[in-house]
């Protein structure tokens, strides 16, 4: 099993432009979760999906868009990039909810550095 | 909305020193989990507690959840070297999909 993977892992946009950032999970997941991380800051969540078909905002969504329309694939959009949507994604998947029994770990991709100037 | 705070922010310790971290939540959670980032790195589940007032241990480090579910600990014993990093609780809201990461704690062990 590769795990989370996700793509690109650096990216230099100019302000104004879009870009999708990929991540995929081959560990049969139901739960995906977009997440980003300033410089020496914690985790804030982007948007979430507890299934394929669905999605859910979470603390920061704004700027951001995101689609489920497969299990493994949770692809999350930037439109009109900004300096302040400069820091490094995290995309994380999950069994079942998290704290569901056994099944609610967070496994997390290796990150995507996003820097917009 | 929900709000997950921990202090200290930064720790710098001599090897072989105790290390504690505490994580506080403005909401009652239906259970917390912890995770350990490297530095360049991403995090990486270590434990989650569901009960109050529950103690978990593994080897050197133990972690706890307050009896009203509203706060949790972890505490490094003797660090090494290989501690170094930044711990985070993550706390999730009963009820809820998804989990709110506190503003973690980042640790340095000095040899």
């Amino acid at each position: 099993n590769a795990g989370v993977t996700q793509t690109p892992k650096f990216r230099i946009l100019k302000i104004g432009q879009s870009m999708t950032l990929q991540c995929t999970q081959d560990m049969n997941h139901n739960y995906m979760y977009w997440y980003r991380q300033d410089p020496g800051m914690g985790l804030k969540l982007i948007y979430y999906s507890v299934g394929a078909g669905i999605t859910d905002k979470g603390e920061v969504p704004n700027g951001y868009n995101v689609s489920r329309s497969t299990t493994e694939d949770f692809p999350l959009r930037l439109e009109l990039a900004a300096p302040s949507q400069t820091s490094v994604y995290f995309c994380a998947s999950s069994y079942g909810a998290p704290g569901q029994g056994n099944t609610g770990e967070l496994f997390f991709g290796e990150g995507s550095r996003l820097t917009v100037l | 909305g929900q709000q997950v705070m921990q202090i200290p922010q930064y720790q710098h310790v001599q090897e072989g020193e105790d290390f504690t971290t505490y994580c506080n939540s403005s909401t009652t959670l239906s259970n917390i989990q912890w995770y350990k980032q490297r530095p360049g790195g991403h995090p990486v589940f270590l434990i989650q507690l569901v009960k109050s007032g529950e103690v978990k241990k593994q080897k050197r480090l133990t972690f706890q959840f307050g009896e009203a579910k509203k706060n949790s600990s972890l505490h490094i014993t003797a660090t090494q070297t290989t501690d170094v990093g930044t711990y985070f609780c993550a706390g999730r809201q009963t009820g809820a999909n998804n989990l709110f990461f506190g503003t973690g704690t980042r640790l340095t062990v000095i040899p």
